[in-house]
């Protein structure tokens, strides 16, 4: 069936630090990947998608690219600030039915000043 | 829009009784998802709808699982006979067609 993997955290960097977070999955034809972030005590949010190959998902300074060659949806942000800090989920939709989500177990970052 | 209501948000009760969670979604959403969250699994989806019928329940756990939607503002999920094993958070989320699933901030079940 279908899975996510991401690296297992947590991660901890200072602020202006560079971020990333790999994410790689497996799944049959061309799902669509999201990246979701949790902060404390709060439901996930959207923070950026990607619904076919090389196609870039950005927002607030996050992006990820959909690489099918290796399967990969890898999270960057070039310089984190202390609210970042939070839980980031990878995920992937099958292809042909946005609705099922299947998650990855999420990475904590933390941003210290 | 106030976003997806779930309640409570809290909730701890003993092994063996009924526990109601609730759920309120996105006005004109017409997909709305049960997961649950635990340390162990990660996020697991339980069960969906689409216009207020039940699409896919193969991810809930046993019978001891039911859900409904009774109309298109209001979802339940429904334990009985609650175990120490359920306790986890529970989070509600719609969506719109294929557009991106909202969640709800989740209703932490702690059983004892």
């Amino acid at each position: 069936g279908d899975s996510v993997t991401q690296m297992e955290g947590p991660v901890t960097l200072s602020e202006e630090a560079f971020l990333t977070i790999n994410c790689t999955y497996t799944a049959t034809g061309y799902p669509s990947l999201f990246w979701y972030v949790q902060y404390p005590g709060e439901g996930l949010q959207l923070l950026l998608k990607a619904t076919k190959a090389d196609d870039k998902g950005s927002n607030k300074g996050f992006e990820a690219t959909y690489r099918k060659e290796t399967t990969s949806f890898h999270l960057e942000k070039g310089s984190v600030q202390v609210s970042d800090s939070a839980v980031y989920f990878c995920a992937l939709s099958p292809w042909g039915s946005n609705y099922k989500l299947t998650f990855g177990k999420g990475t904590l970052l933390t941003v210290n000043p | 829009d106030a976003g997806v209501i779930q309640s409570p948000r809290h909730e701890v009760t003993e092994m063996g009784q009924e526990v109601t969670l609730r759920c309120k979604p996105i006005s004109g959403h017409d997909y709305l998802f049960w997961y649950r969250q635990t340390m162990m699994r990660g996020l697991e989806l339980l069960i969906y709808f689409n216009n207020n019928v039940p699409i896919d329940d193969s991810g809930m756990p046993e019978d001891r699982f039911s859900a409904k939607m009774p109309n298109a503002s209001f979802s339940t999920l429904k334990i009985q006979p609650s175990e120490p094993r359920d306790s986890a958070v529970y989070f509600c989320a719609s969506s719109l067609g294929s557009l991106a699933a909202f969640f709800g901030q989740g209703t932490r079940l702690t059983v004892v």
